[in-house]
């Protein structure tokens, strides 16, 4: 079972680029996220999705952009990217009904220069 | 919206030591708590959960935590620990109880040592 699958696991940018991180899921999971996570940061929510067509901000969401077109699948986007910005993006999912049990991808590792 | 802190941020321990994680969430209606952990280079699994019910759980690998609610505290504990324990501990708590995601504590880094 593949569950969740991040791509490209790693990239190094330079500023002002623009990327997309593609996130696929094949758990039939409503509900999807994008978090990224930094040393002694802990993991912060950057943009969620509730279905197909719909998502909603997080905690850390300026600079990136996401969408849903399709339900087993997350983007997101940075159109214009910026030192800061480097990190590792996880992608989750879970089940409605919401038992708070999310399911990760291995992680994409962005750099920044 | 619920929060979490983890209060220690790096634990070094010798192998079959005893391992306690504390955890302290802030409250916020209904408690939902979990423990993840990442190895090395690999993604968060969940490791246990609490939703209701008994207030000492077990999780995977030998590990358990226990709700203690007059405390806001659910901390993570292993009487022995192994060299293949050591990874990173989130303790998480549902964001705001509808499907924005889990809010996670900072971690703990835990090595082990042979």
């Amino acid at each position: 079972n593949a569950g969740v699958t991040q791509t490209p696991k790693f990239r190094v940018l330079k500023t002002g680029q623009s990327m997309t991180l593609l996130c696929a899921q094949d758990m039939n999971h409503e509900y999807m996220y994008w978090y990224r996570q930094d040393p002694g940061m802990g993991l912060r929510l950057i943009h969620y999705s509730v279905g197909e067509g719909t998502t909603a901000k997080g905690e850390v969401p300026d600079g990136y952009n996401v969408s849903r077109l399709k339900k087993q699948n997350f983007l997101l986007g940075l159109e214009s990217a910026a030192p800061s910005q480097t990190s590792v993006y996880f992608c989750a999912s879970s089940i409605p009904g919401y038992t708070g049990e999310l399911f990760f991808g291995e992680g994409s590792r962005l750099t920044v220069l | 919206a619920q929060s979490v802190s983890q209060h220690n941020h790096h634990v070094i321990l010798s192998e079959a030591a005893s391992l306690e994680l504390g955890c302290n969430y802030s409250y916020g209606g209904t408690v939902n708590l979990f423990w993840y952990v990442q190895y090395p280079g690999q993604h968060l699994q969940l490791l246990l959960k609490y939703f209701s019910g008994d207030p000492l759980v077990k999780g995977i690998k030998g590990f358990e935590a226990e709700f203690i609610k007059s405390k806001f505290s659910f901390n993570l504990r292993k009487p022995s620990v192994q060299w293949s324990d050591t990874a990173e501990y989130f303790c998480a708590v549902p964001s705001g109880g509808g499907a924005d995601g889990l809010t996670f504590g900072k971690g703990t880094h835990l090595i082990i040592q042979p």
